[in-house]
């Protein structure tokens, strides 16, 4: 257990609707990561917040957005969804450069 | 652009021997990270083992170890003494210079048998 925890696990929705993920980092830990994993893609880091502010983004869709509360806990939006959103989303956690602490994903299916 | 490159797709070994993975990367940083994950068939991502750029030694964690060899920018993953539940997908990452995101290699799949 890496003692981050992401809810939901599984999330089966449609095309068109939207959808909230949610993490909660290891405690102690500022630094939350999201990242995706598809079939064709592989795994992509997304965006990245640092104690409540956006620190780096990557290749994340103008249809998804995150952020992080003062709590530490991160919330990725994801709107108007499309088949190829289907992939397992993960997020990550950090205090130092040298680790990320992945939680259990949560599987996204798009019908 | 950094990229990683691991050319196994699938590897196998028997248990108890030992099985080196693959794992090539391409920056112009001088400082940066080299990451291994393992990624069993439940999905979940398993921080394994973890090499700076700056570090002489090689980084080991128990039955896990990276060796470095910057000059050939590669960051092959040992696992010594395998084990049935070795069994997964393991991906090599690396944080470029200046950043924390992980840039991930496509993987390759490990089967030990017994």
């Amino acid at each position: 257990d890496s003692g981050v925890t992401q809810t939901p696990k599984h999330l089966i929705t449609a095309t068109g609707q939207r959808v909230t993920l949610r993490c909660s980092p290891r405690s102690g830990d500022l630094s939350v990561y999201w990242y995706q994993q598809s079939l064709d893609q592989g795994l992509q880091f997304l965006i990245q917040y640092y104690n409540g502010e956006e620190r780096a983004k990557g290749n994340i869709l103008e249809r998804f957005s995150a952020q992080q509360f003062p709590d530490l806990h991160s919330e990725l939006n994801l709107s108007s969804l499309e088949l190829g959103d289907s992939a397992l989303y993960f997020c990550a956690s950090s205090v130092a450069l040298n680790e990320q602490f992945f939680g259990p994903g949560t599987r996204l299916t798009v019908l | 652009a950094q990229k990683i490159t691991q050319t196994q797709p699938g590897m196998f070994v028997q248990e108890k021997e030992a099985v080196t993975l693959d794992c090539t990367y391409d920056t112009s940083d001088q400082s940066y990270g080299l990451f291994w994950y393992k990624q069993p068939s439940s999905g979940e991502m398993i921080f394994l083992i973890y090499q700076g750029s700056y570090d002489e030694q090689n980084a080991t964690e128990g039955r896990y170890s990276l060796n470095f060899q910057k000059a050939r920018k590669s960051a092959n993953l040992v696992i010594s003494a395998s084990q049935l539940g070795d069994s997964a997908m393991y991906f090599c990452a690396m944080s470029p210079g200046g950043s924390e995101k992980l840039v991930f290699g496509k993987g390759t799949k490990l089967t030990v048998n017994p």
